[in-house]
C-alpha cells in the first residue's frame, strides 16, 4: 500500500530553469510533509517541510506547495543548479501512537543540465 | 551540526550469518528508526523505537530482525540469519519528538549478503 507516490522517476531540467517535483498522497491523516534530497552513497538529508495547515513554504530557492483537497504537494526549485542533481524523496508524517510515523515516496531523480 | 552516525559503512556477509548494524542517534532525540533501501527501490520503513521499546514495525521486520538500545547511546539492528534479499542500504534515523519534527538520517550501512 503506497501511501505516498512520486509518479515521475526522473526529471531533467536546464540550469537556471525551474524544477518541479510532484508528490501525491492518500492518507488524509498526514499532518506534516517533508522533502529529502539524497546523493549516491549518502543518507537522505532534510530539505524543506510544510505543515498541513499551510499551503506554501519557501526557503531560498526551494518552495513547497500543498494542495490538501487534491492530496498533492510539489517542490519547486528555481533557479535550478547542477548541484541540485540528486534523488528527491517526498515524505508524509502522521501521528501514530506515541510518536510520528513517516512514509516515503519512491523518489524522483533530478538531473540539472549545465 | 549534530548528526546520526552509522557503522559499518559496508558489510559483506555470507547467507545465514548474523549481522549487527550500529547507529548513534542525535543525543537529545527520543525516537529512533530503521529504514532500508534495496538497490533501485523505495526507502522502506522497518521499525520505530521509543522509550526502550518498539513503537511500530512493518511487515518486513519479521522474527529475524531485532533492535535494541543497549547503553543509552547506541541503537542497533540485528539480523539473525541473513538472506540474499536482505542486501540493501540500511538507514538509521532519529527525531526529537512528536509534533512538527524532522527525521535526521545517517549515511547508511550497505549490507551485501553472498
Amino acid at each position: 500500500d503506497q501511501q505516498v507516490k512520486q509518479n515521475s522517476p526522473s526529471l531533467s531540467v536546464q540550469e537556471g530553469r525551474i524544477s518541479i517535483l510532484n508528490c501525491d498522497y492518500t492518507n488524509s491523516m498526514f499532518d506534516y510533509f517533508l522533502w529529502y534530497k539524497k546523493y549516491p552513497a549518502e543518507g537522505p538529508t532534510f530539505l524543506i517541510s510544510i505543515s498541513s495547515i499551510k499551503d506554501k513554504n519557501e526557503d531560498g530557492r526551494f518552495t513547497v506547495f500543498l494542495n490538501k483537497s487534491a492530496k498533492h504537494l510539489s517542490l519547486h526549485i528555481v533557479p535550478s543548479q547542477p548541484g541540485d542533481s540528486a534523488v528527491y524523496f517526498c515524505a508524509a508524517s502522521a501521528r501514530i501512537g506515541t510518536g510520528n510515523q513517516f512514509y516515503f515516496g519512491t523518489g524522483t531523480s533530478l538531473t540539472v543540465i549545465p | 551540526e549534530p548528526e546520526v552516525t552509522q557503522t559499518p559503512s559496508h558489510q559483506v556477509t555470507q547467507m545465514g550469518q548474523e549481522v549487527i548494524l550500529r547507529c548513534v542517534p542525535i543525543s537529545n532525540h527520543l525516537y529512533f528508526y530503521w529504514y532500508r533501501q534495496i538497490l533501485g527501490q523505495k526507502v522502506e520503513f522497518l521499525v520505530s523505537f521509543y522509550n526502550n521499546e518498539i513503537s511500530e514495525k512493518s511487515e518486513i521486520f519479521d522474527d529475524q530482525f531485532s533492535v535494541e538500545r543497549p547503553d543509552g547511546s547506541n541503537f542497533t539492528l540485528k539480523i539473525r540469519s541473513t538472506k540474499l534479499e536482505d542486501s540493501a542500504m540500511y538507514f538509521c534515523a532519529s527525531s526529537r519528538g512528536t509534533g512538527a519534527n524532522v527525521l535526521t538520517f545517517g549515511a547508511g550501512s550497505r549490507l551485501t549478503v553472498l
